[in-house]
């Protein structure tokens, strides 16, 4: 069964860059047709789609956040990750990991979120 | 303000049916496939319908969708209290070569 679990800091200072790890496991993460993906959900508001990668390291983002999001991904871990650069309050959130079907897009598969506040 | 609209809520009796909208442009559901996610309150959301109207192993046929040119609606019959929860629609955006997310649609089961 697949799972995935996000890690990282859950306090992060204003300017700095907000890091998370998501690791898959109960299958490879080079499985050819899925993307994997960042999804934030601020708290009492609703869902904003931030980006997704390929195996390959096709990256998608998020028009809003791209000047500040970097997406990676390492196969030899199974693990994808996240950088937000210069943060404000306004990015902290709830943040998710999930894997994108290939085809349909659908988001078929969370992990159980990981909150991160901005906060000096 | 999100790209796809939905409504802020929506409630009804148990057991009776909803549906939930989201209204979007060409370039996204117009020509992108749509996928529904209920979130239960302090948990991750949860795949219910993807590819406009198709169910996940596990989902009750009292879920459905729809698609009809740039919207698309969310039912669910036989309402239970354990339907409340938010409703999210999401797809590809095209012009953007990004996903978007509808703003959400909380459901309350009266």
């Amino acid at each position: 069964q697949l799972q995935l679990q996000e890690s990282g800091p859950g306090l992060v200072k204003p300017s700095e860059t907000l890091s998370l790890t998501c690791t898959v496991s109960g299958g490879s993460i080079s499985r050819s047709n899925y993307y994997w993906g960042w999804i934030r959900q601020p708290p009492g508001k609703g869902l904003e789609w931030i980006g997704i990668i390929y195996y390959s390291g096709t990256t998608y983002y998020n028009p809003s956040l791209k000047s500040r999001v970097t997406i990676s991904i390492d196969t030899s871990k199974d693990q994808f990750s996240l950088n937000l650069s210069s943060v404000t309050a306004a990015d902290t959130a709830v943040y998710y990991c999930a894997r994108r079907f290939y085809g349909s897009g659908a988001l078929d598969c969370w992990g159980q979120g990981t909150l991160v506040t901005v906060s000096s | 303000q999100s790209v796809l609209t939905q409504p802020p809520s929506v409630s009804a009796a148990p057991g009776q049916k909803v549906t939930i909208s989201c209204s979007g442009s060409s370039s996204n559901i117009g020509n992108n496939y749509i996928s529904w996610y209920q979130q239960l309150p302090g948990t991750a959301p949860k795949l219910l319908i993807y590819e406009n109207n198709k169910r996940p192993s596990g989902i009750p046929d009292r879920f459905s969708g729809s698609k009809s040119g740039t919207s698309a609606t969310l039912g669910i019959t036989g309402l239970q209290t354990g339907d409340e929860a938010d409703y999210y629609c999401e797809t590809w955006d095209t012009s953007l070569s990004a996903g978007l997310f509808g703003g959400g649609t909380k459901l309350t089961v009266l």
